[in-house]
């Protein structure tokens, strides 16, 4: 089955600087990758996603990058806010764009931004 | 509150008894789903459903029960033999076969604390 490696767990930055989250995957026949944000006490909510046939995208401040070949997609957010601060949750699709079996999710990154 | 409902919220239970969480949609999705949510383990997949009548287990199922009688609704059981169930359960839908497929709308959660 798939195996989504999410790294790193936790984070911490500057308000105002921007962070990165990056996550690996094994199964290269996945071709969906969303990216959710739960803060405390609150349910996942997805913020991005991205399928295979892109390389980039973006949404106001924040932003998915993907490399199909290395099997790894990153989250980008810039000029960092304190309603940022929240668990990033990244996930892969091993079927992608259809069927309902389930994502596999990383582990989270807790991202606190400091004032 | 999102089109998902669980509950109950917070559900305390003694060793050996078994304990149903109520999961209740009204976003007419086709699939759901039942994650397990523990600190720094990220969300597992216990057991998704694409239709009604038909479930399949996820990469936790060991000691979990579902059904899926109605397409709004779709209960978990933890019974006795999961050894470890006090855990943080979130429940899941998504629009099958359609843009948008596999976009997951969360319920709020059920915080289960085996005394």
């Amino acid at each position: 089955g798939e195996n989504v490696e999410q790294h790193p767990s936790t984070l911490s930055v500057q308000e105002g600087d921007s962070a990165v989250i990056k996550c690996t995957y094994s199964d290269s026949a996945s071709n969906y990758f969303p990216w959710y944000k739960q803060e405390l006490g609150k349910r996942p909510q997805l913020i991005i996603d991205i399928r295979s046939n892109v390389g980039e995208k973006k949404d106001q401040r924040i932003a998915v990058t993907l490399n199909k070949t290395a099997k790894h997609f990153s989250l980008h957010i810039t000029e960092t806010q304190p309603e940022d601060s929240a668990v990033y949750f990244c996930a892969a699709h091993p079927e992608g764009g259809g069927g309902a079996d389930g994502l596999t999710f990383g582990k989270g990154t807790h991202l606190i931004i400091q004032p | 509150d999102g089109g998902i409902t669980q509950s109950p919220k917070y559900l305390f239970r003694k060793e050996g008894q078994n304990v149903t969480l109520s999961c209740e949609q009204n976003l007419n999705h086709d699939a759901m789903y039942w994650y397990r949510q523990d600190p720094g383990q990220g969300l597992r997949l216990i057991y998704y459903s694409q239709i009604v009548n038909d479930f399949q287990k996820g990469d936790i199922a060991e000691g979990y029960s579902v059904s899926r009688e109605k397409k709004e609704s779709f209960p978990l059981t933890v019974t006795s033999a999961q050894k470890n169930p006090t855990a943080f359960y979130l429940c899941a839908s998504s629009i099958e076969g359609a843009r948008g497929a596999n976009v997951l709308t969360f319920g709020a959660g059920s915080r289960l604390t085996v005394l």
